[in-house]
């Protein structure tokens, strides 16, 4: 069935710094993928739409600056957090469309923990 | 409109018992409504899904059952287990699945008791 990896599971970084969060499909293309945020308890925020050889679409209220994406091939969409503060620590989920049992479904990978220092 | 308001906050359920959780939106182009169980430190993970032309879907132990004119919908855990414990999201989207963004809703935090 669909598969959505994501890469790392966590990861820990001093105020300032920039991180990469990877999202693959593992066994299906994916035109589009979506970026969540999770905070403690809370409810999934969705970020952005990544298209794959266009530029993102975000949410009111997400700093495209902050968040970059990009979704250079079908099967892989990144998200680089930019000078990073402890407010950005958070859970990053994405998903993406694929199939299962012939119909369409968005299936969402494991999650991104990410802790600013 | 875009919302989806989902309740209760948390529920707290004996084995054996039934968990119900509610949904309700507003957005009348919403077609596809799917429940998400989510466990700590994980991704969301599909458990069922509906369309507006059903009332009803069941699969196993889980059950959706769909209020069109009401806008609402809800998930039934028949038989609750220990493993069912976790937070369950209902979403509201168009279809097809996974072309459109989802809305969630706030989250159930679901605690059976052994």
């Amino acid at each position: 069935g669909a598969v959505v990896s994501q890469h790392p599971s966590w990861v820990i970084c001093k105020s300032g710094t920039s991180v990469k969060i990877e999202c693959r499909s593992l066994d299906f293309q994916a035109t589009t993928m979506f970026w969540y945020r999770q905070f403690p308890k809370q409810s999934l925020m969705l970020m952005a739409t990544s298209n794959e050889g266009s530029k993102a679409t975000y949410e009111q209220g997400v700093e495209k600056d902050k968040f970059l994406i990009n979704h250079a091939s079908l099967t892989l969409s990144t998200l680089t957090v930019t000078s990073a503060h402890p407010e950005d620590s958070s859970f990053y989920i994405c998903s993406a469309r694929g199939y299962r049992g012939g119909a369409g479904e968005l299936f969402f990978g494991e999650g991104s923990r990410l802790t600013v220092l | 409109q875009q919302q989806v308001k989902q309740s209760p906050q948390s529920l707290i359920v004996q084995k054996g018992g039934i968990s119900i959780i509610n949904c309700a939106y507003e957005n009348t182009a919403f077609d596809y409504f799917p429940w998400y169980q989510q466990f700590p430190g994980k991704g969301p993970a599909l458990l069922i899904a509906i369309r507006p032309d059903v009332s009803e879907k069941k699969e196993g132990r889980f059950t959706i059952s769909f209020n069109k004119s009401a806008k609402q919908f809800s998930l039934h855990i028949m038989d609750s287990q220990p493993g069912d414990s976790a937070t369950y999201f209902c979403a509201a989207s168009m279809d097809p699945p996974g072309t459109y963004k989802y809305i969630f809703g706030t989250g159930t935090r679901l605690k059976v008791l052994a």
